[in-house]
């Protein structure tokens, strides 16, 4: 079973659409989960981080859930630039940093 | 812009060949780390170094040899390689060392290796 468990997708929404990623992990030992986005042929880039409360970064909102091991990303009213594979990413301390194998979003006009 | 920048962006080398990858953080950060990334595939940790140390992926082959010549440089010696080490390689730095380290990482544009 792999660390990180992402569904590959790919997602094919309209542009406005709400779309949601779910994510899981295997090791109740991790410590922090991020979100991470790449666009084709760049570098991943950090979106946002997730905390166990919730958080919120305009319209995108991250979830995470430690009894379930699990984690969320909510895009709302999504746009044509949102297109990009989302990383998952959980961190059991010091630098063991386990990157989910990526969902692949599309959005079209 | 990224403030990770790497050189070159893109390489090409014979199996025979000898050459290196370089990568320079200017955000001060205490740790630098090297990944491999296939395409449509999550990179992949090679290296790390934080703190005058250097961490290593123990199934990463002896080909790759990481170089710290201080804490803002990390170069990526490369000598012998294979086809199928072709791919995007990424230099990342992170605010946090040691046991601190949180897994927030800043990454460089990459560099796109061929080997011939």
């Amino acid at each position: 079973r792999k660390e990180v468990e992402q569904d590959p997708g790919p997602f094919n929404v309209p542009e406005g659409a709400t779309v949601a990623f779910n994510c899981t992990y295997s090791n109740s030992a991790s410590q922090s989960f991020f979100w991470y986005r790449q666009d084709c042929r760049k570098e991943p880039k950090l979106l946002m981080s997730v905390y166990s409360s919730g958080n919120e970064d305009g319209r995108f909102t991250a979830q995470l859930n430690r009894a379930s091991q699990y984690i969320s990303l909510l895009i709302r009213d999504s746009k044509l630039s949102d297109s990009a594979t989302y990383l998952c990413v959980a961190n059991t301390g010091g630098f063991k940093t386990i990157f989910g194998a990526g969902t692949r979003l599309f959005v079209k006009a | 812009d990224t403030e990770v920048t790497q050189t070159p962006k893109h390489l090409v080398m014979g199996m025979t060949n000898k050459k290196s990858l370089k990568c320079e953080q200017h955000m001060g950060h205490r740790a630098m780390y090297w990944y491999k990334q296939k395409a449509k595939k999550p990179p992949e940790l090679m290296f790390v170094y934080s703190y005058e140390k250097l961490s290593i992926n123990e199934s990463v082959p002896s080909r790759f040899s990481p170089e710290c010549p201080n804490s803002s440089l990390l170069n990526l010696h490369l000598h012998a390689l294979q086809p199928e080490d072709s791919a995007l390689y990424l230099c990342a730095s992170s605010p946090l060392g040691l046991a601190g380290g949180t897994g927030e990482l800043f990454f460089g544009e990459g560099s796109r290796l061929t080997v011939l």
